[in-house]
């Protein structure tokens, strides 16, 4: 069965240093896609990075990066350089063509940058 | 070009009512996923629906829930007889293929 895990459920954070979110994957389907959601106290949901499970590099957008580690099934979430803005839920999620490309997500970590 | 839009925003029901829930796709999407969540928790699938068909609704509750996306309109999420437990955020995301699926503000949901 499919499933994602997030193991921290919160996180305070000093602002401008680096955070890590762990997410963790379970998977049959050598295909597969990993998502990065943030969610702030606004509601909606904002997509922030992918990593296909192909891919050779690791994504990597602006102050997001994420951390493939295949053979752990990892998918780290990596924000350099925190800033308050940064206070949000975030979501990691994973699509799998077997699932009818639903979206398999994780409970989230509510990360908290402290000034 | 307008992001996937969702309304209402926020949507009060009392118990045994119907909610009605729309969803309107990017342009040029065909795929529309239906997703809840409850408080504190993540999003949990519901149903996948292209253009007249329903594609997956294993996420759905067999009785009260249904979908559809109509030739023409929005995709609507429909809840019969709400009861408390149906109280949750409601988001609808939408692609053009199987990639990325971009989402809506989401609908909030409570029910009295």
């Amino acid at each position: 069965a499919q499933k994602i895990t997030q193991t921290q459920p919160g996180m305070f954070v000093q602002e401008k240093e680096a955070v890590t979110l762990d997410c963790t994957y379970d998977t049959s389907d050598p295909s597969y896609g990993l998502f990065w959601y943030k969610q702030p106290s606004s509601g909606e949901m904002i997509f922030l990075i992918y990593q296909g499970s192909y891919d050779q590099q690791n994504a990597t957008e602006g102050r997001y990066s994420l951390n493939f580690q295949k053979a752990r099934k990892s998918a780290n979430l990596v924000i350099s350089a925190s800033q308050l803005g940064d206070s949000a839920m975030y979501f990691c999620a994973m699509r799998v063509p077997d699932s009818n490309y639903q979206l398999i997500w994780g409970a989230g970590t509510k990360l908290i940058i402290k000034p | 070009n307008a992001g996937v839009m969702q309304n209402p925003r926020h949507l009060v029901r009392r118990r045994g009512q119907e909610a009605r829930l729309r969803c309107s796709p990017m342009k040029g999407h065909s795929h529309v996923y239906w997703y809840r969540q409850l408080p504190e928790e993540g999003l949990k699938f519901m149903v996948y629906l292209q253009k007249e068909n329903i594609i997956d609704e294993s996420g759905m509750p067999k009785e009260r829930f249904s979908a559809e996306f109509p030739k023409e309109g929005p995709s609507i999420l429909r809840i019969q007889q709400v009861v408390r437990g149906d109280s949750a955020a409601y988001f609808c995301a939408s692609s053009r293929n199987t990639n990325e699926q971009f989402f809506g503000p989401g609908t909030r949901l409570t029910v009295l």
